[in-house]
Protein backbone atom coordinates (compact mmCIF):
# COMPACT_ATOMS: atom_id res chain seq x y z
CA UNK A 1 0.00 0.00 0.00
CA UNK A 2 0.72 3.61 -0.52
CA UNK A 3 1.79 5.81 2.59
CA UNK A 4 1.38 9.32 3.14
CA UNK A 5 3.46 10.85 5.42
CA UNK A 6 1.70 14.20 6.45
CA UNK A 7 4.04 16.66 8.50
CA UNK A 8 3.92 18.64 11.03
CA UNK A 9 1.29 17.05 12.91
CA UNK A 10 0.31 20.47 14.77
CA UNK A 11 1.00 24.41 13.28
CA UNK A 12 0.57 27.51 15.24
CA UNK A 13 -0.36 30.32 13.54
CA UNK A 14 -1.57 33.73 13.37
CA UNK A 15 -4.69 35.84 11.83
CA UNK A 16 -2.72 36.79 8.42
CA UNK A 17 0.20 34.54 8.42
CA UNK A 18 0.80 32.23 5.35
CA UNK A 19 1.34 28.66 6.28
CA UNK A 20 2.45 25.23 4.62
CA UNK A 21 1.69 21.58 4.90
CA UNK A 22 3.75 18.52 2.98
CA UNK A 23 2.52 15.18 2.35
CA UNK A 24 5.08 13.12 1.39
CA UNK A 25 3.74 10.15 -0.85
CA UNK A 26 5.84 6.54 -0.72
CA UNK A 27 5.51 5.93 -4.58
CA UNK A 28 4.67 7.86 -7.48
CA UNK A 29 1.13 8.39 -7.31
CA UNK A 30 1.52 11.18 -10.20
CA UNK A 31 -0.69 13.91 -9.28
CA UNK A 32 -3.82 12.05 -7.92
CA UNK A 33 -4.12 13.68 -4.44
CA UNK A 34 -6.45 15.81 -2.68
CA UNK A 35 -6.75 17.88 0.13
CA UNK A 36 -9.57 18.12 2.59
CA UNK A 37 -10.02 20.52 5.40
CA UNK A 38 -12.29 19.29 8.57
CA UNK A 39 -14.01 20.83 11.21
CA UNK A 40 -14.61 18.87 14.75
CA UNK A 41 -17.81 16.66 14.41
CA UNK A 42 -18.35 17.31 10.74
CA UNK A 43 -17.48 15.15 7.36
CA UNK A 44 -14.34 16.42 5.50
CA UNK A 45 -14.64 18.88 2.94
CA UNK A 46 -12.91 18.76 -0.38
CA UNK A 47 -10.23 21.44 -0.67
CA UNK A 48 -7.79 20.70 -4.04
CA UNK A 49 -7.50 17.71 -6.29
CA UNK A 50 -5.36 16.58 -8.80
CA UNK A 51 -2.19 18.19 -6.50
CA UNK A 52 -3.40 21.31 -7.84
CA UNK A 53 -6.71 22.46 -8.68
CA UNK A 54 -9.02 24.32 -6.73
CA UNK A 55 -12.57 22.94 -5.69
CA UNK A 56 -15.56 24.90 -7.09
CA UNK A 57 -16.41 27.15 -4.53
CA UNK A 58 -12.76 27.08 -1.93
CA UNK A 59 -10.96 30.67 -1.66
CA UNK A 60 -8.35 31.34 -3.84
CA UNK A 61 -6.21 31.93 -0.81
CA UNK A 62 -5.81 28.10 -0.91
CA UNK A 63 -3.42 26.11 -3.18
CA UNK A 64 -1.34 23.16 -3.84
CA UNK A 65 1.90 21.89 -5.73
CA UNK A 66 3.63 19.41 -6.03
CA UNK A 67 7.49 18.42 -6.48
CA UNK A 68 7.73 14.91 -7.05
CA UNK A 69 6.71 12.99 -4.83
CA UNK A 70 5.69 15.24 -2.20
CA UNK A 71 2.94 17.86 -2.09
CA UNK A 72 2.26 20.94 -0.01
CA UNK A 73 -0.75 22.80 0.56
CA UNK A 74 -0.63 26.85 0.93
CA UNK A 75 -2.59 28.52 2.76
CA UNK A 76 -2.08 32.28 2.46
CA UNK A 77 -3.43 35.54 5.11
CA UNK A 78 -4.97 32.48 7.05
CA UNK A 79 -8.73 33.78 8.12
CA UNK A 80 -10.29 33.18 11.79
CA UNK A 81 -12.37 30.08 9.52
CA UNK A 82 -9.27 28.18 8.50
CA UNK A 83 -7.93 27.03 11.54
CA UNK A 84 -9.08 23.44 11.63
CA UNK A 85 -7.67 19.90 10.97
CA UNK A 86 -6.54 19.13 7.34
CA UNK A 87 -5.55 15.85 5.30
CA UNK A 88 -4.04 15.02 2.29
CA UNK A 89 -5.27 11.99 0.27
CA UNK A 90 -3.83 10.15 -2.58
CA UNK A 91 -6.56 8.22 -4.90
CA UNK A 92 -3.68 6.78 -7.27
CA UNK A 93 -5.07 3.49 -6.57
CA UNK A 94 -8.66 2.00 -5.73
CA UNK A 95 -6.52 1.05 -2.00
CA UNK A 96 -6.39 5.25 -0.98
CA UNK A 97 -4.74 6.01 1.75
CA UNK A 98 -4.81 9.52 3.83
CA UNK A 99 -2.34 11.20 5.61
CA UNK A 100 -2.54 11.45 9.37
CA UNK A 101 -3.60 15.35 9.80
CA UNK A 102 -2.63 18.59 10.57
CA UNK A 103 -4.22 19.97 13.20
CA UNK A 104 -4.09 24.19 12.88
CA UNK A 105 -4.29 26.02 15.61
CA UNK A 106 -4.25 29.69 16.69
CA UNK A 107 -1.12 31.06 17.98
CA UNK B 1 -26.43 15.09 -4.41
CA UNK B 2 -26.61 14.92 -0.57
CA UNK B 3 -25.84 11.82 1.00
CA UNK B 4 -27.11 10.24 4.50
CA UNK B 5 -25.87 7.51 6.10
CA UNK B 6 -27.60 5.65 8.58
CA UNK B 7 -27.61 2.01 10.35
CA UNK B 8 -24.70 2.51 12.62
CA UNK B 9 -25.19 1.95 16.44
CA UNK B 10 -23.51 -0.35 19.35
CA UNK B 11 -23.11 -3.84 18.45
CA UNK B 12 -21.04 -6.47 20.64
CA UNK B 13 -18.11 -8.27 18.73
CA UNK B 14 -18.69 -10.74 16.58
CA UNK B 15 -21.88 -9.62 15.49
CA UNK B 16 -23.05 -7.72 12.31
CA UNK B 17 -24.48 -4.58 11.12
CA UNK B 18 -25.35 -2.70 7.58
CA UNK B 19 -24.80 0.45 7.12
CA UNK B 20 -26.64 2.30 4.54
CA UNK B 21 -26.11 5.59 2.41
CA UNK B 22 -28.78 7.40 0.75
CA UNK B 23 -28.49 9.75 -2.13
CA UNK B 24 -30.46 12.62 -2.89
CA UNK B 25 -31.13 12.08 -6.36
CA UNK B 26 -30.99 9.94 -9.14
CA UNK B 27 -27.30 11.25 -11.07
CA UNK B 28 -26.13 8.46 -7.94
CA UNK B 29 -26.06 5.44 -10.33
CA UNK B 30 -23.08 7.41 -12.13
CA UNK B 31 -20.81 7.71 -9.75
CA UNK B 32 -18.43 5.56 -8.05
CA UNK B 33 -18.81 5.80 -4.07
CA UNK B 34 -16.84 4.95 -1.40
CA UNK B 35 -16.66 3.94 2.57
CA UNK B 36 -14.49 5.41 4.67
CA UNK B 37 -13.82 5.51 8.26
CA UNK B 38 -12.64 7.92 11.34
CA UNK B 39 -11.07 7.14 14.93
CA UNK B 40 -9.28 9.45 17.18
CA UNK B 41 -6.78 7.29 17.46
CA UNK B 42 -5.85 5.94 13.52
CA UNK B 43 -7.32 8.97 11.54
CA UNK B 44 -8.93 8.74 8.47
CA UNK B 45 -8.94 5.73 6.84
CA UNK B 46 -10.28 4.55 3.03
CA UNK B 47 -12.85 1.15 3.90
CA UNK B 48 -14.08 0.18 0.27
CA UNK B 49 -14.97 1.40 -3.26
CA UNK B 50 -17.59 0.74 -5.53
CA UNK B 51 -18.13 1.17 -9.19
CA UNK B 52 -20.80 2.97 -10.36
CA UNK B 53 -22.55 0.06 -12.18
CA UNK B 54 -21.49 -1.96 -9.23
CA UNK B 55 -19.26 -4.41 -11.17
CA UNK B 56 -15.85 -3.37 -9.29
CA UNK B 57 -14.99 -3.72 -5.71
CA UNK B 58 -12.10 -2.88 -3.38
CA UNK B 59 -11.80 -3.24 0.25
CA UNK B 60 -8.60 -2.34 2.58
CA UNK B 61 -6.77 -4.77 4.17
CA UNK B 62 -7.83 -4.46 7.23
CA UNK B 63 -11.99 -5.59 6.32
CA UNK B 64 -11.27 -7.67 3.68
CA UNK B 65 -13.25 -11.03 3.92
CA UNK B 66 -15.49 -9.13 7.26
CA UNK B 67 -16.79 -6.33 4.97
CA UNK B 68 -19.29 -6.09 1.78
CA UNK B 69 -19.95 -3.03 -0.25
CA UNK B 70 -23.01 -3.04 -2.81
CA UNK B 71 -25.63 -0.88 -4.04
CA UNK B 72 -28.90 -0.76 -5.78
CA UNK B 73 -29.38 2.27 -7.80
CA UNK B 74 -32.60 2.13 -8.01
CA UNK B 75 -32.91 3.04 -4.97
CA UNK B 76 -30.12 5.64 -4.87
CA UNK B 77 -28.61 3.73 -2.03
CA UNK B 78 -25.37 2.36 -1.43
CA UNK B 79 -24.56 -0.20 1.36
CA UNK B 80 -21.81 -1.76 3.76
CA UNK B 81 -22.53 -4.73 4.98
CA UNK B 82 -20.15 -5.56 7.77
CA UNK B 83 -19.42 -9.03 9.57
CA UNK B 84 -17.28 -10.33 12.41
CA UNK B 85 -17.19 -7.14 13.98
CA UNK B 86 -14.01 -6.03 16.32
CA UNK B 87 -13.77 -3.40 18.61
CA UNK B 88 -11.23 -1.79 16.21
CA UNK B 89 -14.02 -1.90 14.03
CA UNK B 90 -15.25 1.08 16.29
CA UNK B 91 -15.45 4.46 14.53
CA UNK B 92 -17.17 7.08 12.76
CA UNK B 93 -18.04 5.27 9.05
CA UNK B 94 -18.55 8.38 6.12
CA UNK B 95 -19.54 7.25 2.64
CA UNK B 96 -18.29 9.90 -0.16
CA UNK B 97 -19.16 10.52 -3.60
CA UNK B 98 -16.13 10.92 -5.80
CA UNK B 99 -16.03 13.67 -8.22
CA UNK B 100 -15.98 12.82 -11.90
CA UNK B 101 -18.73 10.84 -13.29
CA UNK B 102 -17.67 6.50 -14.12
CA UNK B 103 -14.38 6.91 -12.29
CA UNK B 104 -13.53 5.14 -9.51
CA UNK B 105 -10.28 6.93 -8.38
CA UNK B 106 -10.69 10.31 -7.82
CA UNK B 107 -11.02 12.84 -4.51
CA UNK B 108 -14.23 12.56 -2.62
CA UNK B 109 -16.46 15.59 -3.39
CA UNK B 110 -19.52 14.95 -1.13
CA UNK B 111 -19.47 13.36 2.13
CA UNK B 112 -21.79 12.05 4.28
CA UNK B 113 -22.44 13.07 7.77
CA UNK B 114 -20.74 10.15 9.34
CA UNK B 115 -22.62 6.83 11.34
CA UNK B 116 -21.10 5.82 14.52
CA UNK B 117 -20.80 2.00 14.98
CA UNK B 118 -19.37 1.25 17.99
CA UNK B 119 -18.12 -2.31 19.13
CA UNK B 120 -18.32 -3.14 22.61
CA UNK B 121 -19.12 -6.22 24.57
Amino acid sequence: DIEMTQSPSTLSASVGDTVTITCRASQNINSWLAWYQQKAGKAPNLLIYKASTLQSGVPSRFSGSQSGTEFTLTISSLQPDDFATYYCQQYNSYSQTFGQGTKLEIK
Amino acid sequence: VQLVESGGGVVQPGRSLRLSCAASDSTFSTYAMHWARQTPGRGLEWVAVISYDGSKKDYADSVKGRFTISRDNSKNTMYLQISSLRTEDTAVYYCAKVRSTFWVNDAFDIWGQGTMVTVSP
